[in-house]
């Protein structure tokens, strides 16, 4: 069966970067996308960008492109974010979720890597 | 990217329908039949409950259901349920090749 793990909870001073893992299992890791998204304490979802597994090819928000970091191990169905120059505004549960190219929705997700950004 | 807008909350009795609008632009819901809705109970993720516009996914209930007209989608909740209480966020491609969520709704179960 599909399984997607993330790694654990996180706490980061400003100014300092982050990397969350998401590991996948029970499918063929390079015919998906992975997706992130995070949600900020009582506020909606926000998408971040997207990795293609399979020739590794990303989209960034706008918001976020120039601090965020998609990278893959293929050998171990594993997709990573790297979140830089961290603000208190990117204090956050963080997701990653399956994709299939081209169908437009997420159907599997982690369970969530919270973030929390303090001096 | 502009979030898709959505009703802040919207409540119904066991047993009601009721109705939950997401409203985007021609460049995102009206672009692409790549629009999906997620319910997402508090501190757990999201589950997908509709993909391509109108599809359930396997395991979801027939009382989901969803259409879209023009650039507004719509995700309806027949025969309400105490479980069904949750917020609910739309989504959808955009013609800029990123994705964009709704504001997302709180669905009460009085």
């Amino acid at each position: 069966q599909v399984q997607v793990v993330q790694s654990g909870a996180e706490v980061r001073k400003p100014g300092a970067s982050v990397l969350i893992s998401c590991q996948t299992s029970g499918y063929t890791f390079t015919r998906y996308s992975i997706q992130w998204v995070r949600q900020a304490p009582g506020q909606g979802l926000e998408w971040l960008g997207w990795i293609n597994a399979g020739y590794g090819h990303m989209s960034f928000s706008h918001k976020l492109r120039d601090r965020l970091t998609f990278n893959q191990d293929i050998s171990a169905s594993t997709a990573y974010m790297q979140l830089n120059r961290l603000t208190y505004d990117d204090t956050a549960v963080y997701y990653c979720a399956r994709d299939l190219p081209d169908t437009g929705f997420f159907d599997f997700w982690g369970q969530g890597t919270p973030v929390t950004v303090s001096s | 990217q502009t979030a898709l807008t959505q009703p802040a909350s919207v409540s119904g009795s066991p047993g009601q329908s009721i109705t939950i609008s997401c409203i985007g632009t021609s460049s995102d819901i009206g672009a692409f039949d790549y629009v999906a809705w997620y319910q997402q109970h508090p501190n757990r993720a999201p589950r997908l409950v509709i993909y391509g516009v109108t599809n359930r996914p396997s395991g979801v209930s027939s009382r989901f259901s969803a259409f879209r007209s023009g650039n507004t989608a719509s995700l309806t909740i027949s025969r309400l349920q105490a479980d069904d209480e949750a917020d609910y966020y739309c989504s959808s491609y955009t013609t800029s090749r990123t994705y964009v969520f709704g504001t997302g709704t709180k669905v009460a179960v009085l």
